[in-house]
């Protein structure tokens, strides 16, 4: 069975910076891309970000690109998402999300429960 | 960027009823579309890809048809369960974009 469990959300300053952490279980990490997607309060979702299976390839929302960074390590089959200068408007619910295809980077198969990021002083 | 717009932005229905959405791409996404449940405080569902396949275990109530730039997702006869919004995605390239969603709540 596919679990994704996010960890590392909570209360942060505007400009300070969060890590987050998703485990995933019951396939084989290396063989997917793996990625963020948001929902702020009231809001729709938000695709953040996306990396590849191997690593080699990572891809940004515009809205994040040059704040947040994506890894993986594949030894512990971990999913991160570093957020730096973080803004109100990046508070959200933030979901890791399993592709259901090696090729499809972004059809979204399996979600985590997700994790509440809020930004506020 | 492809811009995706969700019709309507919410319905009331009752148990049985047949409840239809549409979907509209500003551009080709070659079928490269999905449609996803969400209910609050629950990960999303994805329970339509490529325009018209069903997931597997996703009950056949479900369905979803269109191509090019214009797709409808439609539950046949709705339960209680399906009180939820749906999102409709493309994922043809980068960045994937969701549609606004659909709230569809009890008459």
């Amino acid at each position: 069975e596919v679990q994704l469990l996010e960890s590392g959300g909570g209360l942060v300053q505007p400009g300070g910076s969060l890590r987050l952490s998703c485990a995933a279980s019951g396939f084989t990490f290396s063989d997917y891309a793996v990625s963020w997607v948001r929902q702020a309060p009231g809001k729709g979702l938000e695709w953040v970000s996306t990396i590849s299976g191997s690593g080699g390839n990572t891809y940004y929302a515009d809205s994040v690109k040059g704040r947040f960074t994506i890894s993986r390590d594949t030894s512990k089959n971990m999913l991160y998402l570093q957020m730096n200068s973080l803004r109100a408007e990046d508070t959200a619910v933030y979901y890791c999300a399993k592709a259901k295809y090696f090729i499809t980077l972004t059809l979204f198969h399996y979600w985590g429960q997700g994790t509440l990021v809020t930004v506020s002083s | 960027d492809i811009q995706m717009t969700q019709s309507p932005s919410s319905l009331s229905a009752s148990v049985g009823d047949r409840v239809t959405i549409t979907c509209q791409a500003s551009q080709d996404i070659n079928n490269y579309l999905s449609w996803y449940q969400k209910k609050p405080g629950k990960a999303p569902k994805l329970l339509i890809y490529d325009a018209s396949n069903l997931e597997t275990g996703v009950p056949s109530r479900f369905s979803g048809s269109g191509s090019g730039t214009d797709f409808t997702f439609t539950i046949s006869s709705l339960q209680p369960e399906d009180f939820a919004t749906y999102f409709c995605q493309h994922y043809d390239n980068l960045p994937p974009l969701f549609g606004p969603g659909t709230t569809v709540d009890i008459k």
